[in-house]
């Protein structure tokens, strides 16, 4: 199995340009979240979709932050525009149980770095 | 105070210790309780589920304790490997499945 494939691995950009992480969930999972890593506030669950569709985005910071799942094999995580507070570790992670309730398999993250 | 709470260490230990962590959680609810592993610079694995009963998966056990809200990880005989940080994962199904990650608690294991 490929596991979770996340693109870029490491992204380095300018404070107010756009920003977009891609995330290949597992072949067959219907559960796909996004996550943020930081020194401060540890991992938060940015997004999480059942079947394509967004279930719970409350931990969506603000608007400057969109996700979207137009199949079941890709996602996407935007920012736009971006900010140095958005610097952190970006991970996908999918899982096979609907809900979430099953084991979450995580991508290797991207680390994104806003000057 | 938080939904879930771990001391973050970190813990420095000789290889062949025993360590213990515990994890508390508010919410009353919350149904399915995990412990994930992280490498530096690497991303959480899971390590192991927790259930009611308690398991064991070899140097490894978990426990869950409902009345007091936490969960507990074990690891006896302690190698070099195992050296990462512990996080722990609480879900509630509050209509949609939420998950919480504890903050981690760093494990040092020296030779």
């Amino acid at each position: 199995d490929a596991g979770v494939i996340q693109s870029p691995r490491h992204e380095v950009t300018e404070m107010g340009q756009e920003v977009t992480l891609r995330c290949k969930p597992i072949s067959g999972h219907n559960s796909l979240f996004w996550y943020r890593q930081t020194m401060m506030r540890g991992l938060e669950l940015l997004i999480y979709f059942n079947n394509n569709v967004p279930i719970d985005d409350s931990g969506m910071p603000e608007d400057r932050f969109s996700a979207k799942m137009p199949n079941a094999s890709f996602s996407t995580l935007k920012i736009q525009p971006s900010e140095p507070r958005d610097s952190a570790v970006y991970f996908c992670a999918s899982s096979f149980l609907a809900g979430g309730e099953g084991e979450q398999y995580f991508g290797p993250g991207t680390r994104l770095t806003v000057t | 105070r938080k939904e879930v709470e771990q001391d973050p260490g970190p813990f420095n230990v000789p290889e062949g210790a025993t360590v213990a962590f515990n994890c508390t959680y508010s919410n009353s609810a919350s149904q399915s309780f995990f412990w994930y592993r992280q490498d530096c610079r690497k991303e959480p694995k899971l390590l192991m589920s927790v259930y009611s009963s308690g398991n064991e998966d070899g140097r490894f056990t978990a426990q869950l304790n409902r009345a007091s809200q936490y969960i507990s990880l074990l690891i006896r005989d302690s190698k070099l490997s195992d050296s990462a940080t512990y996080l722990c994962v609480v879900k509630t199904n509050t209509g949609g499945f939420k998950t919480i990650f504890g903050a981690g608690t760093r494990l040092f294991v020296k030779a």
